[in-house]
């Protein structure tokens, strides 16, 4: 079953933290994807990747940074951590052409 | 620009009644429509898409959507609904570069027994 893993289910972390979100696709997709999503404003994409070491800003890249390494793998970093970026961060991959995205399961993260 | 919207942030409905959540779009061009499905503390889960074709659309889960091009539309509809059919459905689009969807608001979806 292909399938895109988040690290961590639930995070809490402290106010100025180098945070590290890790997201691991077996699907060799092209596409990775990192999200955010807050009650009533629906998902909102942070950064993109269409390949190795590629990326590209989504709509609110602020506080944030990402690595691509690996064709599997791609990392979202929250240089310092800061309250309003307490969320749900979801990682998507998709195959190149006309293709949906396949989920994680999402990594909640508290900053306290 | 690329845009989707969800006008109802809730809909409620009683088990074995129809029911409809409602989407419109915009976007320049041919627009490619996705719905997903979220349950509690858990990802996205693909329900349908429309790319081309039918502009009736069948999906996971008994679920269907009707692409309405004059009216900008791409509504989720099922005929019958179950109590597990309640979570999170949202509506997306994507855009002229495909690696990109724009997801409406989302709209919580209540059956009640």
């Amino acid at each position: 079953d292909v399938k895109v893993t988040q690290s961590s289910r639930y995070l809490v972390k402290r106010t100025g933290e180098k945070v590290f979100l890790e997201c691991v696709q077996d699907m060799d997709h092209e596409n990775m994807f990192w999200y955010r999503q807050d009650p009533g404003l629906g998902l909102r994409l942070i950064y993109f990747s269409y390949d190795v070491k590629m990326k590209e800003k989504g709509d609110i890249p602020e506080g944030y940074s990402v690595s691509r390494e690996k064709k599997e793998r791609f990392s979202l970093i929250l240089e310092s951590a800061s309250t309003n970026q307490t969320s749900m961060y979801l990682c998507a991959s998709s195959a190149a052409g006309n293709y949906g995205y396949t989920f994680g399961s999402g990594t909640r993260l508290t900053v306290v | 620009a690329q845009s989707v919207a969800q006008p109802e942030d809730q809909v409620n409905v009683a088990e074995g009644n129809p029911l409809t959540v409602k989407c419109t779009y915009s976007v320049s061009g041919n627009p490619y429509l996705f719905w997903y499905v979220q349950y509690p503390n858990r990802g996205l889960q693909f329900l349908l898409k429309y790319i081309t074709g039918d502009n009736l659309v069948k999906g996971s889960y008994g679920f269907e959507a009707e692409f309405n091009k004059s009216q900008t539309s791409f509504h989720l509809k099922k005929p019958s609904a179950l109590v597990s059919d309640s979570a999170l459905y949202f509506c997306a689009v994507r855009g002229h570069n495909f690696n990109k969807f724009y997801f409406g608001s989302g709209t919580k979806l209540n059956v009640k027994p």
